[in-house]
């Protein structure tokens, strides 16, 4: 158990709606990395928050958005879902987001766009 | 061409075997992460690398950073060693320690 947690599990949704998912961090960590996984794309890095801000952007698209709240749980909206969204979607965690630091992943969230 | 490359894409080893993992890289880095994914889909960091050898159990991880390569090898494989082995990459000059390139994967196979 990495001591990331990520809900819900699956997710089955239709295109065009809005989904969110959670990230709650290693305890102590501050940062948190978002990922997707598609079997086209292989694993992408998405966005990156660190202590309640935003850190970094991968190749996150518009219609996606993230925040991490004050008790440093993260969440993951996608709006106007396509088809394409379909995916895995992972969190990590580390502590500072430093150089060296070692990255924990979460189980993922398995999103299906129908 | 991908900035990260692994070979082979897919392995298929009797237990016991000595194996081997490679990952190329196009980009200078800071830092070279192992990571391996189970079927159920989970993520887990097995190394990360800036320089030389590093080795945890029957796992040794190697990178020479002149020849942008690095190596996993497994030693002395077991069934449960079945999974898919990503290599990513931090790109050098700062940014996110998260912000990493990715590999396709090796999907191993260890037959018992």
């Amino acid at each position: 158990d990495s001591g990331v947690t990520q809900t819900p599990k699956h997710l089955i949704t239709a295109t065009g709606q809005r989904v969110t998912l959670r990230c709650s961090p290693r305890s102590g960590d501050l940062s948190v990395y978002w990922y997707q996984q598609s079997l086209d794309q292989g694993l992408q890095f998405l966005i990156q928050y660190y202590n309640g801000e935003e850190r970094a952007k991968g190749n996150i698209l518009e219609r996606f958005s993230a925040q991490q709240f004050p008790d440093l749980h993260s969440e993951l909206n996608l709006s106007s879902l396509e088809l394409g969204d379909s995916a895995l979607y992972f969190c990590a965690s580390s502590v500072g987001g430093q150089i060296n630091e070692k990255l924990f992943f979460g189980s993922g969230t398995q999103l299906s766009v129908l | 061409k991908n900035e990260v490359e692994q070979s082979p894409q897919n392995l298929t080893a009797q237990e016991g075997e000595f194996i081997t993992i490679n990952c190329s890289y196009s980009v200078g880095i800071s830092a070279l992460h192992w990571l391996q994914q189970h079927p159920g889909g989970g993520i887990v960091s097995l190394f990360m690398l800036s320089s030389g050898k590093k080795k945890h159990g029957r796992l040794i991880a190697t990178i020479n950073i002149q020849e942008k390569h690095s190596s996993l090898h497994i030693t002395a494989s077991h069934p449960r060693d079945s999974a898919v082995y990503i290599c990513a990459v931090r790109k050098g000059g700062g940014g996110s320690q998260g912000n990493l390139i990715f590999g396709k994967g090796t999907k191993l196979s260890v037959k018992p």
